[in-house]
């Protein structure tokens, strides 16, 4: 079974810029996480969506807003991009969100450079 | 709120030495505890888990886990650490329920000396 597929590797994009990040999960995984992680702010949740609606939010700005599409695909967009948002962002799926039977599974990642 | 604190930004052991990095949790409710690796340039993989069955957990790679309620602890150990243990390791702890979030440790980065 593939795992988690983020798109594209690897991101330079100039501030002010927008940008927008894809993830394929694991196969019948219906629930996506996205997360930032920074050599500062270590891992911090940013949402999850399950069955198309976002049912979690982290603390970030509205900059930063999520889909997710019929297939559980996923995408993630920043606008007016900051140089604090250079970043590796992870995807992460479960089945349904119940971590008790289906724990988090991680791509490996996109790594954005704000320049 | 829940949070968790990993003791120690960087350990190092040697090879064939044992392996303890440490987690502390804190939560409202009985939690669900993880530990992760990464690898560089790579995104995390899971080691183990704690659901609430058996507290002393066993994961991939020769790792194992005990939870300690009365210390809210969950610390990993290895009993022998090989070269290509050397990764970053997280801790994390959730409520479970659908719609939570993982949180995550500040990550405990581990060198294996030969």
């Amino acid at each position: 079974k593939a795992g988690v597929t983020q798109t594209p590797r690897y991101l330079i994009k100039t501030r002010g810029q927008q940008v927008t990040l894809s993830c394929s999960p694991i196969s019948g995984h219906r629930s996506v996480s996205w997360y930032q992680q920074t050599p500062g702010q270590g891992l911090q949740f940013l949402f999850e969506y399950f069955s198309e609606t976002q049912r979690n939010k982290g603390n970030f700005p509205g900059r930063f807003s999520g889909r997710q599409f019929s297939n559980s695909r996923s995408e993630m967009n920043v606008s007016t991009l900051e140089l604090g948002d250079s970043a590796l962002y992870l995807c992460a799926s479960s089945l349904d969100g119940d971590f008790s039977n289906s724990p988090l599974h991680f791509g490996n990642g996109t790594r954005l450079t704000v320049t | 709120a829940q949070s968790v604190t990993q003791l120690g930004s960087h350990v190092s052991v040697s090879e064939g030495a044992l392996v303890l990095l440490r987690c502390n949790y804190s939560s409202s409710v009985p939690p669900y505890l993880f530990w992760y690796v990464q690898y560089p340039n790579q995104g995390l993989q899971l080691l183990l888990k704690y659901t609430s069955a058996a507290t002393l957990v066993k994961g991939i790679n020769g790792f194992e886990a005990e939870f300690k309620k009365s210390e809210t602890s969950f610390h990993l150990t290895k009993p022998s650490a090989h070269m290509s243990d050397a990764a970053e390791y997280f801790c994390a702890v959730t409520k479970g329920n659908y719609g939570q979030n993982f949180v995550f440790g500040p990550g405990t980065r581990l060198s294996v000396l030969p």
